[in-house]
């Protein structure tokens, strides 16, 4: 079974800060890393997918960056607002025809 | 557009009872899955698809059963359910082809609790 690692397992900031994530995967096949957004009672909100070694993905004040040669993947968001309170899931692909593995999330609460 | 459909949104079942969660995707996906959520432990992955007649397992597949016959349908069984099955299920689609690393769409949820 593919091991698929976040850190830190929660998070507390107050609002206005700026805070960071790691996902880590097995560096020896990759297809996709995928990051979603996940509040309690609904379905995972996809935020990114990344592909290539390298890859930086925007999307307002949350972004991602990868390094498949290392197995990591960092989720930034810069400014927390409390409306950012949710998990944070990455999940990894091996191969386009390979399972979907998520990590076990970290949780992040924005203190107004 | 339906995307992912997953029915019963809710259920309560007995110790012992076997019951079927419906997943079914109108997207045309190859790959289809089923996930369950426990507290800290993110989703784990239950068993997969990769199209018609192809099933595998996943992480946690005991206790649980799966057919593909269609490319539109992924039905979850509970052979008897237990009380450590309660929790929440999710069913989840991509495609498998077409780059970018296939976004992978999710159903709505579907709330077990086994007495």
């Amino acid at each position: 079974i593919l091991n698929v690692e976040q850190s830190p397992q929660s998070l507390h900031v107050q609002e206005g800060d700026s805070t960071n994530f790691t996902c880590s995967f097995p560096s020896s096949n990759f297809y996709a890393l995928h990051w979603y957004r996940w509040e309690t009672a609904k379905s995972p909100e996809a935020l990114f997918v990344m592909t290539l070694n390298g890859d930086e993905k925007k999307k307002g004040r949350i972004s991602a960056t990868l390094n498949t040669k290392e197995g990591y993947s960092y989720l930034y968001i810069k400014g927390s607002q409390p409306e950012d309170s949710a998990t944070y899931l990455c999940a990894f692909r091996k191969t386009s025809y390979d399972k979907v593995i998520f990590g076990p999330g970290t949780s992040l609460s924005v203190i107004p | 557009n339906a995307g992912v459909t997953q029915t019963p949104k809710f259920q309560v079942l007995k110790t012992g009872q076997s019951m079927t969660l419906q997943c079914a995707q109108d997207m045309n996906h190859e790959y289809m899955s089923w996930y369950r959520q426990d507290p800290g432990m993110g989703l784990r992955l239950i068993h997969y698809s990769v199209g018609a007649g192809i099933t595998d397992q996943g992480e946690v597949p005991n206790g649980y059963n799966v057919s593909r016959s269609t490319t539109e349908d992924f039905p979850l069984r509970l052979l008897s359910a237990a009380p450590s099955q309660t929790s929440v299920y999710f069913c989840a689609s991509s495609p498998l082809t077409g780059g970018y690393g296939n976004t992978i769409y999710f159903g709505e949820g579907s709330w077990l609790t086994v007495v």
